[in-house]
């Protein structure tokens, strides 16, 4: 399979314990992104990386989450003393960096309910 | 930002039936338009997408209408089956930006 794919698929965790997502990108796209969903809602936009550089962040992004991209491959995103609203579906996409292919493919998410 | 409605936020239609999702976005920066479809379990999968310069497009049953004036676009669905029954996500794309910012979500339930 040469989708995107994420690992853990579900994460149960108590709150105020750490938890770390990992996504790997289909090979050839040097776009990652992040997004988090919430029931009833569509994915809102975190951040996203161009190769290892972290290009931007939302403001939804607390201190308590941190992504990181070091070989400009797989990505990573943790979160810190998880609390309860933290709890929602992390979605993680791909795309080349070329503007005239627009596409951006998202794994199947991992979905993180902290207690 | 761009802020983008969606509606409704349920569907449910006959099989064969046709269903309309339809969407208005306040940028009028904002000149690419994609559609995604969310099964259960998995993540929104590209279905159609729409560049502002066209008024329209279509593929197979699918097809999307954009008017730039209004500031709205729609998802049409002719001639609908029970898989196509998921969750159907707008959403709307500044020139100057990689990141689309997504409406809220028609569930369409197609009945046998």
């Amino acid at each position: 399979d040469t989708g995107v794919s994420q690992d853990p698929r579900h994460k149960i965790t108590k709150r105020g314990q750490n938890v770390t997502f990992r996504c790997d990108p289909i090979s050839e796209h040097n776009r990652l992104y992040w997004y988090r969903q919430t029931l009833g809602q569509g994915p809102e936009f975190l951040t996203y990386f161009q190769n290892e550089a972290q290009l931007e962040k939302s403001r939804l992004l607390s201190d308590r989450f941190s992504a990181e991209r070091p070989k400009g491959s797989f990505s990573t995103l943790e979160i810190q003393r998880t609390e309860q609203g933290d709890s929602a579906m992390y979605l993680c996409a791909s795309s080349l960096r070329d503007p005239s292919y627009n596409e951006q493919f998202f794994g199947p998410g991992t979905r993180l309910t902290v207690l | 930002g761009e802020n983008v409605e969606q509606h409704p936020s349920t569907l449910s239609v006959q099989e064969g039936d046709s269903a309309v999702i339809k969407c208005t976005y306040s940028d009028s920066a904002s000149n690419y338009f994609p559609w995604y479809k969310q099964e259960l379990g998995k993540g929104p999968q590209l279905i159609i997408d729409i560049r502002s310069n066209v008024g329209e497009k279509k593929d197979q049953r699918i097809a999307v209408t954009l008017n730039k004036t209004a500031k709205h676009f729609s998802l049409h669905i002719t001639e609908t089956q029970p898989e196509d029954s998921a969750v159907y996500f707008c959403a709307a794309r500044s020139g100057g930006s990689y990141i689309p910012t997504f409406g809220r979500g028609t569930s369409l339930i197609v009945h046998p």
